[in-house]
This record gives structure tokens, C-alpha cells and sequence, in this order.
């Protein structure tokens, strides 16, 4: 079965860096593009980045103003997130999540279909 | 703000049907990339529903998604305890923000 496993979420001081992983199994990993999404406290999901298939091209969101870097290790079946600069406002649960059709252009987003359980990152203000 | 407009909270007692509903633009409403998913607390948020109307493999009967304009809806019928979470319907959008979701529901149980 699909697993998705996010770590390295923790306390971290305003303005310093914190990078996240998910381990994937159950599915061929370099089929698919993968996200992640966060989720701060009382709100709704936030739709952070998007990485290709292979590798080969990301999209972000605007609001994250380039702080923010996906990335993949199809060897490993591991996705990774770097977060450089980070503010109170980061502090959320951060989510992998698995793009639902394989080896399709990330230009446009079909469905997830399965979500890790998260790691939750917070910065103190 | 969310880009896609849900009813906060709703309730329902069991046995009973209930919808949900999920405003947006023609920027995600032109396309049928509309999605519903179950989140509880302490778990992976579990997909429900894709392409409007398509339920994930395993995903029971009872979940039922549509569309009628720029409206989606989610509906649960013969409603059970363990459907208690917060919904949320996300979608492909051409705004440039790629993928947008709803502020959520939170369905009680009564």
C-alpha cells in the first residue's frame, strides 16, 4: 500500500532553516509528480510546491516569495522540502502528497490521491 | 481568504444524507479537476473524490461528488459517527496559484 512519511519537522527560531523529507513506498516513485502542502493551525490547506515526475520542473507558490525549494531523489524515493528564512507564519503541519496520474506535465494538477500524515513545524514568534 | 467559498460547519444525524458545497471561478470551474477530501485529526487526510464525480478505489458508495456551474458538492448519504472530520474540495486552478482549497467544513454527528 501507498505510504507516505514525512520527517524532520521540529521548533525552529524565526529566520533559520529547517529541511523536510518524505519517504514513499508502495508506488513507483519516479512515475509520479508529488507536492506539498501545509496546513496551519484553524485554517485550510495551503498548496506550497510541485515537482515533476523525473525531476525536471517545479512550481511554486507566489506567497512563499522564493524561500522555499522542492526536490527529489528518485534513487532514494524521497522527496525533500527546504525552507530558508522561516517566520511565525510558517508554523504548520507540512504534508506530502502524491499527484494522482503518472508521468503527466505538472503544468496542470489532475488530483491527489494519497497524503502522508505530516510533520509539524513551528516557529516560535 | 480561500479561494474555494464552503460552508463552515454542518451537521447531521445518522442515517442521514447530507451536502456540502464548494464555490469557486471559472478559473477552476472550467475544469473538472475538482476534488474532495476527509480530514481527522492525528491521520493522513484520506481523498474521496477526483474529477468531480470519480470516488478513489475503496472509497465507500456512500460518497457521492457533483457539479452544477461553478458549484461542486459532496454528498454523504446514510451519514455514520466515524464521518465526523473536517471536508475540504481543492482544485486546478488557471489563476496561476496552480491548486487552491476550500476553507473547510466541519461535519458534526449529532
Amino acid at each position: 500500500q501507498v505510504q507516505l512519511v514525512e520527517s524532520g519537522g521540529g521548533v525552529v527560531q524565526p529566520g533559520k532553516s529547517l529541511r523536510l523529507s518524505c519517504a514513499a513506498s508502495g508506488f513507483t516513485f519516479r512515475r509520479y509528480a508529488m507536492h506539498w502542502v501545509r496546513q496551519a493551525p484553524g485554517k485550510g490547506p495551503e498548496w506550497l510546491a510541485v515537482i515533476s515526475y523525473d525531476g525536471s520542473k517545479e512550481r511554486y507558490a507566489a506567497s512563499l516569495g522564493g524561500r522555499f525549494s522542492i526536490s527529489r531523489d528518485n534513487s532514494r524515493n524521497t522527496l525533500s522540502l527546504q525552507m530558508n528564512s522561516l517566520t511565525k507564519d510558517d508554523t504548520a503541519i507540512y504534508y506530502c502528497v502524491k499527484e494522482g496520474l503518472d508521468v503527466v506535465t505538472i503544468d496542470v494538477h489532475y488530483y491527489f490521491d494519497y497524503w502522508g500524515q505530516g510533520t509539524l513545524v513551528t516557529v516560535p514568534s | 481568504q480561500s479561494a474555494l467559498t464552503q460552508p463552515a460547519s454542518l451537521s447531521g444525524s445518522p442515517g442521514q444524507s447530507i451536502t456540502i458545497s464548494c464555490n469557486g471561478s471559472n478559473r477552476e470551474f472550467d475544469y473538472n479537476y475538482i476534488s474532495w477530501s476527509q480530514h481527522r485529526p492525528g491521520k493522513a487526510p484520506k481523498v474521496l473524490i477526483y474529477d468531480v464525480t470519480s470516488r478513489l478505489s475503496g472509497v465507500s458508495h456512500r460518497f457521492s461528488g457533483s457539479k452544477s456551474g461553478n458549484t461542486a458538492s459532496l454528498t454523504i448519504s446514510g451519514l455514520q459517527s466515524e464521518d465526523e472530520a473536517d471536508y475540504y474540495c481543492s482544485s486546478f486552478t488557471s489563476s496561476g496559484a496552480h491548486v487552491v482549497f476550500g476553507g473547510g467544513t466541519k461535519l458534526t454527528v449529532l
